[in-house]
């Protein structure tokens, strides 16, 4: 079956405390990326990849770290996480769109979701 | 630079009656516009997709949207709601960054 895997799915931790979310896809899909869901704020988006060892930042990148070293993997990595950092992550994978002279995120395949709780 | 902004928070219909739910986005290019619908405690799903084909898209469920380019819009509608229909719906443009709208919450009363 065709689908975006993340884990954990729900994490309480501590500040400080280092952890990784991980993020697969089984669709040989190019571009991937991460998002945060926050009440009345919508999706945000963390990191994306245009494809392995390409990444970039999106638009709330401050307090993240990822890595694409596989075509099918993109963990993100909370060095330090804070409080501020409680939120419902979303991984996300697409083939890339190329048309009209630029490229970019084509339909996107999510994960279930991960609700981390930062105390 | 690209921004997306949905203009409702909450709209509220009778079952059976139309959807409309509006997005205006803003895009240095001709951008690919998505709408995905959010159902409580669940992933998202898409429901339609624009990437400069026919500007009138139909999708999954019944709905459509119009590609605008003179009004910059990308409004959803839908002719008869149904009580499924009651999630939370993106307004999303991508090009190498994906801009999510804030939402709107799709209320269906009976």
């Amino acid at each position: 079956e065709a689908q975006v895997t993340q884990n954990p799915r729900y994490l309480i931790t501590v500040t400080g405390k280092k952890l990784t979310v991980t993020c697969s896809q089984n669709m040989n899909h190019e571009y991937m990326s991460w998002y945060r869901q926050d009440p009345g704020l919508g999706l945000r988006q963390i990191y994306y990849s245009m494809n392995v060892e390409v990444t970039d930042k999106g638009d709330v990148p401050e307090g993240y770290k990822v890595s694409r070293k596989e075509k099918r993997n993109f963990p993100l990595i909370l060095e330090s996480p804070s409080p501020n950092q409680t939120s419902l992550y979303f991984c996300a994978s697409s083939f890339k769109y190329s048309g009209q002279g630029r490229t970019g995120a084509n339909v996107l395949t999510f994960g279930a979701g991960s609700r981390l709780t930062v105390l | 630079a690209q921004s997306v902004t949905q203009l409702d928070s909450h709209v509220s219909v009778s079952e059976g009656t139309p959807v409309l739910l509006r997005c205006n986005y803003s895009s240095s290019y001709s951008p690919s516009l998505f709408w995905y619908v959010q159902h409580p405690n669940k992933g998202l799903q898409l429901l339609l997709k624009y990437t400069s084909a026919a500007t009138l898209v139909k999708g999954i469920k019944g709905f459509e949207a119009e590609f605008k380019k003179s009004e910059t819009s990308f409004h959803l509608t839908k002719p008869s709601a149904h009580m499924s229909d009651a999630a939370e719906y993106f307004c999303v443009v991508s090009g190498q960054k994906v801009t999510f709208g804030t939402g709107t919450k799709l209320q269906v009363i009976p």
